[in-house]
This record gives structure tokens, sequence and C-alpha cells, in this order.
């Protein structure tokens, strides 16, 4: 079956420091590839995705390459602020009549960053 | 704010109750989710429902419990005779069809005493 794995935490980091979060997967089919944020008490939130081999998603200053070769799809960003203290989870999702766009989560990484 | 609303945020039950749980997702998206979080772990997919049909059940997810979403509009989970290892949140998500990203509620969070 599908699986996702993080790098584990917690990681802690000073204010405008470099974030790289590990996330390789395992998929039967060609899955698209997600990264969440979930603040404490809250739901989760997309933070960006990539639908297909070398699609690099963006947003609020994270970035990640989907890479079919390695199976991965690394979480980065260049200078990390307080506010993006939180927990990462990396996920994927397969569209088919078994999988049905369900979604397989690693198992999070909590980030915090310290002024 | 998704527009994805669950209700309630939080339960305290004692052990052998019985507690029920709603999401209501965005108006125009046929597929519903539900998935558990237990703390430190990420989500785990329970079931899924296009419109009211519910097309797929996990393993994890016990004769105690049953969903359900009449009309193919709001969706219930209802958990009976609790146990203390069902204490979790429990998440739900919806998407419109053909597409993939799914859209969270803030989830309920079940304690049981």
């Amino acid at each position: 079956g599908d699986s996702v794995t993080q790098m584990e935490g917690p990681v802690t980091l000073s204010e405008e420091a470099f974030l790289t979060i590990n996330c390789t997967y395992t998929a039967t089919g060609y899955p698209s590839l997600f990264w969440y944020v979930q603040y404490p008490g809250e739901g989760l939130q997309l933070l960006l995705k990539a639908t297909k081999a070398d699609d690099k998603g963006s947003n609020k200053g994270f970035e990640a390459t989907y890479r079919k070769e390695t199976t991965s799809f690394h979480l980065e960003k260049g200078s990390v602020q307080v506010s993006d203290s939180a927990v990462y989870f990396c996920a994927l999702s397969e569209e088919g009549s078994t999988n049905a766009g369900k979604s397989t989560f690693g198992d999070g990484t909590t980030l915090t960053v310290k002024p | 704010d998704t527009g994805v609303s669950q209700d309630p945020r939080h339960k305290i039950t004692k052990r052998g109750q019985n507690v029920t749980f709603r999401c209501d997702p965005i108006s125009e998206h046929n597929r519903l989710y539900w998935y558990r979080q237990t703390l430190g772990q990420g989500p785990e997919f329970l079931t899924y429902f296009q419109n009211e049909a519910q097309l797929e059940k996990s393993r994890l997810l016990s004769d105690r419990f049953s969903a359900e979403r009449p009309k193919g509009s709001f969706s219930t989970l209802e958990i009976q005779r609790t146990e203390q290892g069902d204490s979790a949140m429990y998440l739900c998500a919806s998407i419109p069809i053909r597409y993939n990203e799914q859209f969270f509620g803030p989830g309920t969070r079940l304690t049981v005493l």
C-alpha cells in the first residue's frame, strides 16, 4: 500500500535559518503530493502541492519539488519566521477507482522557530 | 477557514457512552472523508462518501463506528460504547469531483475518560 515517511522531529531553528524537512513516499501509481500545516488546536491547511514529476509547489516562501526518481518531496524555506512554528505533514493522494482521492499522511514534523 | 465546519469542536465523554459528530462540507463538494488523528501521528483514513454513498471503509472503522451522509450533504460519525482508545481528533475533509486537494475542517477532539 501507499506510505509516506517524514524526517523525525522535532526541529528547532533560529529565526531566519534555512529549513529542510525530508519526505519520501511509496505509491503504486502516480500520486499527487502535498504539504499540509497544522497549527495548535486547528485542522490541516494545505501549504503547497505538486501533481506530476518535476513540478515545484510553492507558497509563503515554502517550496517542494516532486522528484519521481528519488520518490521524494522535501519541504524547504530559505528564512523561517517564528510564525512558521507548527506541525508539517507530507501527504500523497492517488486518483483511481480503488483510492478515490483519499490521502495518506506522514507522521508530521514539529517545527519550532525561536526568535 | 476552509469552509468545512465540524461540530462539536471538543467532546468529553465517559467510557461506554455513545457520541456523534457532524461535518458540513463545502456545498458543491461531492466527496467527503473522515480521518482520525492521534497525538504525534498523521491523520489516518476512516471512511469516504461520494454524494450519499459510502464507498470505502478502513479496517480501522470497527463495528462500533458508523457514518452516514443523508442526501449527500452533511455527514455524521457515530461511535457507540466509546473506549479510551477512541480518544483522538476526528477530521473531516471534502473535495469536488475530479479534484484531489482536500479541504479540512477544524476537527472534533474526543476525550474518553
